[in-house]
């Protein structure tokens, strides 16, 4: 079983900080992806990354995939209050998507 | 239309009822998840559908039954339950599965408390 790990667990900053949260695993993965959730919603699919040293913007996010495929980092620009949520980077092993441990990102007003 | 739809959207049961979940896609996608997720953690699979067929089972007690009466719909059957169980119960649907970045699009979750 393919193990992510995300850090840090959690984080609560201030509005306009810059913010990175990681997702590291000892596996190689073909590709990873991340995800956003908010409260009483399901998991929204922010971005797919498949090539190692891959970089992704969108917006003020900034996705990261290591060289070696095994870690991935989410970088975040001017966080804004909206940015509020759970965000899970995930992997396909085994025929099946698994999720990290999530990352619960509070942006204060 | 990217949507997937949950009915009910909160379920309270005892653990002697029997209830139901269900969850619909007309995207035409012919993968269908269904997924737990416990309070801040994070979603876990337990049950793939493919082309209407029961691809896997993530060792899920067999309280919990799934069915798929077509490539729309999903239903999760609940009976005989624990407290344990309560959680928020997550379906998902992709076009095709097994694929790496396969897009899943979930549903907004049935949020299920076991008393």
């Amino acid at each position: 079983t393919q193990l992510l790990e995300q850090s840090p667990q959690f984080l609560s900053i201030q509005e306009g900080e810059n913010l990175t949260v990681y997702c590291n695993s000892s596996s190689v993965f073909s590709s990873l992806q991340w995800y956003r959730q908010e409260p009483g919603e399901g998991p929204v699919l922010l971005v797919t990354v498949v090539t190692g040293g891959e970089v992704k913007k969108l917006k003020r996010l900034t996705f990261q995939f290591g060289d070696a495929r095994k870690d991935s980092s989410l970088h975040i620009t001017a966080a804004q209050p909206g940015d509020t949520g759970l965000y899970l980077c995930a992997a396909f092993g085994n025929e099946k998507l698994t999720f990290g441990t999530g990352t619960r990102l509070t942006i204060i007003p | 239309d990217t949507e997937v739809t949950q009915t009910p959207k909160h379920l309270v049961m005892g653990m002697t009822n029997k209830k139901s979940l269900k969850c619909e896609q007309h995207m035409g996608h012919r993968a269908m998840y269904w997924y737990k997720q416990k309070a801040k953690k994070p979603p876990e699979l337990m049950f793939v559908y493919s082309y209407e067929k029961l691809s896997i089972n993530e060792s899920v007690p067999s309280r919990f039954s799934p069915e798929c009466p077509n490539s729309s719909l999903l239903n999760l059957h609940l009976h005989a339950l624990q407290p344990e169980d309560s959680a928020l119960y997550l379906c998902a649907s992709s076009r095709g599965f097994g694929g790496a970045g396969e897009t899943q699009y979930f549903g907004p979750g049935t949020r299920l408390l076991v008393l």
